[in-house]
C-alpha cells in the first residue's frame, strides 16, 4: 500500500501570509496527486489534481507542485475563507487509493 | 449541477448491518465510477471503496474487505454500500463522491464531487 504523510499536522498563519503544505508518498505517483479542502461539518472540496491542475472555480492563489514522491500545496495569500483542513490524495494506486492524515490551518 | 445525496445512517450494534444508499443526480451516472470515503469523529479521510460505472470493478480498503460491499444501480442512479458486522471503529460520517472516469486504473481519476454524508454509529 502506498502511504501519505502530510506536514504539518496544523499550521498558525495570518491573512495574507505565503503558507507551503507537503505530502510526501512511499513511492513514486506519477503526479497522480489530489488536494481537497474541508471546513468543519462539510463535504470535502476538490482543489487540484495533477499535482498541480487547478479544479475550475478554484481560486487561481492556490498552486500545486512536486514530482516523484514528493509534492506541495501552495496558498499564495491566505484569505479568510482559506482557514481549514487540506488533504492530499494520491490515485495512483488503483486498488486502494490513500489520503495523508490531513493539515489543519489555523488563524494566528 | 452535481447533486449527491446520502442516506441509510444511523445507530447500530456492534455486529449488525446497516445499507447506505447516495442518489446522484445533475450527471450520466452509469459513466462514472464512483467511491465511499469515510471520517471518524474528529479524524481525518479514509478511502473505503471504489465501483467502475459498469459495476463490474470493485475495490476495497483493507480495513473493510470481506465485510463491506459496494454496488450500483444504473437504473435508478443509486450507488449502495453494504456494511455487515460492524464495528466501534466503523463508526464516521460516509461521503459518496463521484469520480472523473468509467473506470478507474493507473492514476487514471480522482473524486470531483462529493454528497455531504451520513453518520453511522456503532455502539450497544
Amino acid at each position: 500500500d502506498i502511504q501519505m504523510t502530510q506536514s504539518p499536522s496544523s499550521l498558525s498563519a495570518s491573512v495574507g501570509d505565503r503558507v507551503t503544505i507537503t505530502c510526501r508518498a512511499s513511492q513514486g505517483i506519477s503526479n497522480s496527486l489530489a488536494w481537497y479542502q474541508q471546513k468543519p461539518g462539510k463535504a470535502p472540496k476538490l482543489l487540484l489534481y495533477a499535482a498541480s491542475r487547478l479544479e475550475s472555480g478554484v481560486p487561481s492563489r492556490f498552486s500545486g507542485s512536486g514530482s516523484g514522491t514528493d509534492y506541495t500545496l501552495t496558498i499564495s495569500s491566505l484569505q479568510p475563507e482559506d482557514f481549514a483542513t487540506y488533504y492530499c490524495q494520491q490515485y495512483y494506486s488503483t486498488l486502494m487509493y490513500t489520503f495523508g492524515q490531513g493539515t489543519k490551518l489555523e488563524i494566528k | 449541477e452535481v447533486q449527491l445525496l446520502e442516506s441509510g445512517g444511523g445507530l447500530v450494534q456492534p455486529g449488525g448491518s446497516l445499507r447506505l444508499s447516495c442518489a446522484a443526480s445533475g450527471f450520466t451516472f452509469s459513466s462514472y465510477a464512483m467511491s465511499w470515503v469515510r471520517q471518524a469523529p474528529g479524524k481525518g479521510l479514509e478511502w473505503v471503496s471504489a465501483i467502475s460505472g459498469s459495476g463490474g470493478s470493485t475495490y476495497y480498503a483493507d480495513s473493510v474487505k470481506g465485510r463491506f460491499t459496494i454496488s450500483r444501480d444504473n437504473s435508478k442512479n443509486t450507488l449502495y454500500l453494504q456494511m455487515n458486522s460492524l464495528r466501534a471503529e466503523d463508526t464516521a460520517v460516509y461521503y459518496c463522491a463521484k469520480d472523473t472516469a468509467f473506470y478507474c486504473s493507473g492514476g487514471s481519476c480522482y473524486s470531483d464531487y462529493w454528497g455531504q454524508g451520513t453518520l453511522v454509529t456503532v455502539s450497544s
